[in-house]
């Protein structure tokens, strides 16, 4: 089975403070992508990576930014974390760019 | 760009009943995937679904990948407690190099004691 793992589960942090938020896949999958989740607004793409070193912007990257320095770990970084940035946050990982994607559990990102 | 809709938002249901939902599109798919989210969890894949007009069942689940490839349905049948969760519809945009796949807002399924 694929295994997608998120670093933390639930996360407290102070508005300003750099986040970083780790993801790790076990399958040798090229892509790898950032969501996060909001209630009412479903999953939101926030970058994706379909090779090691490339990354790509999602749909609301403002405020994020990711790193791919090796194939199966993908980091999302908040430069300077704020409030709105409180979420769901999920990691998941996929084969060919039309295949189903495999999810973490989510990391959940309080901002105060 | 493509979206795709869901509906009903949310379901109330009573165990044992069956549920239906469904994913609508203005623009042509090629695949249709759909996932389940429990409460505090990742989404995990149920169903994918690759050829129009496929019917595929997974256990008390099945989905229909629609004739017009621009729709796709899930039945549940005999709800039960486990069944509780967000279901989400999903498939791979077709926008050449950078397709990928989106999602839709989800459908939030409640079963009442």
């Amino acid at each position: 089975d694929v295994k997608v793992t998120q670093s933390s589960r639930y996360l407290v942090k102070r508005t300003g403070e750099k986040v970083f938020l780790e993801c790790v896949q076990d399958m040798d999958h090229e892509n790898m992508f950032w969501y996060r989740q909001d209630p009412g607004l479903g999953l939101r793409l926030i970058y994706f990576s379909y090779d090691v070193k490339m990354k790509e912007k999602g749909d609301i990257p403002e405020g994020y930014s990711v790193s791919r320095e090796k194939k199966e770990r993908f980091s999302l970084i908040l430069e300077s974390a704020s409030t709105n940035q409180t979420s769901m946050y999920l990691c998941a990982s996929g084969t060919g760019r039309n295949s189903p994607l495999h999810f973490g559990n989510g990391t959940r990102l309080t901002v105060t | 760009g493509q979206q795709l809709n869901q509906s009903p938002q949310s379901m109330f249901i009573q165990e044992g009943e069956d549920v239906s939902m469904n994913c609508t599109s203005s623009s042509i798919f090629n695949t249709w995937l759909w996932y389940k989210q429990d409460p505090g969890e990742g989404p995990v894949l149920l169903i994918a679904l690759y050829k129009a007009g496929e019917l595929t069942s997974n256990g008390r689940l099945t989905a229909q990948f629609g004739i017009t490839r621009k729709d796709s349905f899930l039945n549940i049948s005999a709800s039960i407690p486990s069944d509780v969760g967000i279901y989400f519809c999903a498939g791979p945009t077709l926008a050449g190099r950078d397709d990928k796949i989106i999602f839709g807002k989800g459908t939030r399924l409640h079963i009442l004691p």
